[in-house]
């Protein structure tokens, strides 16, 4: 099974801040025939389900603003908020589907000062 | 609008059984694989089950393998997961997604063993 390691386990920002999150996956998540990465971005705020934000390593769902940015290829791989909202409070999972079982990240929790 | 809706769960004892169900709108759900995912009181997401669109290939967690069973009816637009031998572990919100992406959840239904 492909272990995905989230870091950090949670981080305490201001509003306006810029803040990375790290994904690792114990394989490779890049595919030679369609040469994309099998990773997605999740967001889940309290007491809600989660919701796609990103996938393919870096392609944003539709309506998800332009401060989530994803990056990285093979086995690194990051979520950037370029200026961080108060709304934006929430765990973030990343998650492989390139081989079954699919594996989440045991998740980043954001926090607003 | 797509929606997803859970149903089914309960408070059950160890040992016993549960079908969850998940009703499809707003979508041609027979051109979908869907996801059955779950996530511990406080914990977090763990994908449990995927079943292709036409029911061709299903696959399974090991922590769920030959105690639960995905299946779909395409005709009803419905996702079910028929749980046997439920452990206290299996205690979760659980969530249906759509497709492979899972860019649709439900809101989730809650599954307590205890006894």
């Amino acid at each position: 099974d492909i272990v995905m390691t989230q870091s950090p386990s949670s981080l305490a920002v201001s509003a306006g801040d810029k803040v990375t999150m790290s994904c690792k996956s114990s394989q490779s998540l890049l595919s030679s025939e369609y040469q994309g990465n099998y990773l997605s971005w999740f967001q889940q705020k309290p007491g809600q389900s989660p919701k796609l934000l990103i996938s393919l390593a870096s392609t944003r769902e539709t309506g998800v603003p332009d401060r989530f940015i994803g990056s990285g290829s093979g086995t690194d791989f990051t979520l950037t908020i370029s200026s961080v909202q108060a709304e934006d409070l929430a765990v973030y999972y990343c998650e492989q589907y390139y081989s079954y079982p699919l594996t989440f990240g045991s998740g980043t929790k954001l926090e607003i000062k | 609008e797509v929606q997803l809706v859970e149903s089914g769960g309960g408070l059950v004892k160890p040992g016993s059984s549960l079908k969850l169900s998940c009703v499809a709108s707003g979508f041609t759900f027979s051109s979908y694989g869907m996801h059955w995912i779950r996530q511990a009181p406080k914990k977090g997401l763990e994908w449990i089950a995927l079943i292709y669109y036409d029911s061709s290939n299903k696959y399974y967690a090991d922590s769920v393998k030959g105690r639960f069973t995905i299946s779909r009816d395409n005709s009803k637009n419905t996702l079910y997961l028929e749980m046997n031998s439920l452990r206290s572990e299996d205690t979760a919100m659980y969530y249906c997604a759509k497709g492979r992406l899972a860019d649709y959840w439900g809101q989730g239904v809650m599954v307590t063993v205890s006894s």
